[in-house]
């Protein structure tokens, strides 16, 4: 059964802390993994990765794909309160149908 | 361009009770989606279409149906509507291609079923 985990599944940090969210992912067909941010509505893309692109950074947000370890990690650093939002991470599958499996979510809180 | 838009974005159903979720995107997508978040848990597919006139099943699809008659509408249909389909929908849409895996969602709603 395709499944993706991610963890932890709660973090609470103070700003200017750096984070490290964690996605491991066991599915057959993988074409590549996608970052949204969560806060109290629609998901927002962040990343996505793929065996062309395996790293991607965005001013204080980066990523890395570990292909041999089937993970992801979602690394921000110098957190601001702004961040605080459910961290989703999905696997996307070659074929034509587009579809993702979404892991728990990491839910993030950032006090001043 | 509005995006991926959904109505509406409250509901109440009482046991029992049918109702359509509209979804609708102006970006020409052909794929599209409907999801269902739990609290404190991802998204689960609910269906799927990757283009006009074709649908399928995702993770969760009992209760649920689904229409696609055009490419911009993909209604999601409640049918005997139960507790246990008291959570948030999300419906999303993406364009195909080399980049085909991202998704557009929108804003959600909200249902509960007493």
């Amino acid at each position: 059964e395709d499944k993706v985990v991610q963890s932890p599944l709660s973090l609470v940090v103070h700003e200017g802390d750096t984070v490290t969210l964690n996605c491991s992912y066991e599915v057959t067909n993988f074409r590549s993994l996608l970052w949204y941010k969560q806060e109290k509505k629609a998901p927002t893309f962040l990343f996505m990765l793929t065996s062309s692109g395996i790293e991607k950074k965005s001013g204080r947000l980066s990523s890395i794909l570990d292909k041999k370890e089937l993970s992801s990690i979602l690394n921000i650093t110098a957190t601001q309160t702004g961040d605080s939002a459910i961290y989703l991470c999905a696997v996307g599958f070659s074929g034509n149908t587009g579809k993702l499996i979404f892991g728990q979510g990491t839910t993030l809180q950032v006090k001043p | 361009n509005a995006g991926v838009t959904q109505t509406p974005k409250f509901r109440i159903l009482k046991i029992g009770q049918s109702m359509t979720l509209q979804c609708t995107q102006d970006m020409n997508h052909n794929y599209m989606y409907w999801y269902r978040q739990d609290p404190g848990m991802g998204l689960k597919l609910i269906y799927y279409s990757v283009g006009a006139g074709i649908t399928d099943k995702g993770e969760v699809p009992n209760g649920y149906n689904v229409s696609r008659s055009t490419t911009e509408d993909f209604p999601l249909r409640l049918e005997l509507a139960a507790p246990s389909q008291t959570s948030v929908y999300f419906c999303a849409s993406s364009y195909g291609g080399v980049s085909y895996n991202e998704q557009f969602f929108g804003p959600g709603t909200r249902l509960t079923v007493l």
